[in-house]
């Protein structure tokens, strides 16, 4: 089936540590977009790629960047992680921008 | 004030029951979307709206563009309907991103 892959599903990392996530899809489409979530608040968007176009939201911060080497695969890079960015990363992809189908998440938990 | 504004906040059933959940905006909009997330999960997808009315299974969604307002419904509700539902809407002029409502929390008991 057709889908938005992330990996991994639970990540621990330590204050100050890089860590990558990994985002995956078997859709073809154009557009991958990097979400941020924590607690029960609304996802959050942190930057997109159309294409190899890379947006980046104003308030995102520096510590945060994004990698898309392919169609198919999208990477989010947090350079220094702080408590302040423990939370549920979630990926999605759309066609142009279309209709957005999320990844499961991946849950970061900084020590 | 919010762009999307959901109503109720938190909403309780007993299994068997017809649920509405309702979406407000105050932008322009090129498609409205209902979105699913349960309990520290991912979020999947359920309609994308631009007009009138969507049905998949036990789920409807409706859109009134002129009253800027979309409704979910759920016939028959079931535990495993339990979860977040999300309201999030394309503007006309920001076309690259969604403006999400702040969730409504569905609890269905059986």
């Amino acid at each position: 089936d057709a889908m938005v892959i992330q990996n991994p599903r639970y990540q621990v990392t330590q204050f100050g540590k890089p860590v990558t996530l990994s985002c995956s899809q078997t859709l073809n489409h154009n557009v991958m977009y990097w979400y941020q979530q924590k607690s029960s608040q609304a996802p959050k968007l942190l930057f997109h790629y159309y294409d190899k176009d890379f947006n980046n939201e104003a308030d995102t911060p520096d510590n945060f960047q994004s990698r898309r080497p392919n169609t198919s695969f999208c990477f989010l890079d947090i350079r220094s992680p702080g408590l302040g960015d423990a939370a549920m990363y979630l990926c999605a992809t759309s066609w142009t921008y279309n209709e957005q189908f999320f990844g499961p998440g991946t849950r970061l938990t900084v020590l | 004030k919010n762009e999307v504004e959901q109503s109720p906040q938190n909403l309780t059933a007993q299994e068997g029951e017809f649920i509405t959940i309702n979406c407000s905006y105050s932008v322009g909009i090129s498609a409205l979307h209902w979105l699913q997330q349960h309990p520290g999960g991912g979020i999947v997808s359920l309609f994308m709206l631009s007009s009138g009315k969507k049905k998949h299974g036990r789920l409807i969604a409706t859109i009134n563009i002129q009253e800027k307002h979309s409704s979910l419904h759920i016939t028959a509700s079931h535990p495993r309907d339990s979860a977040v539902y999300i309201c999030a809407v394309r503007s006309r002029v920001n076309t690259d991103k969604l403006i999400f409502g702040t969730g409504t929390r569905l609890q269905v008991f059986p």
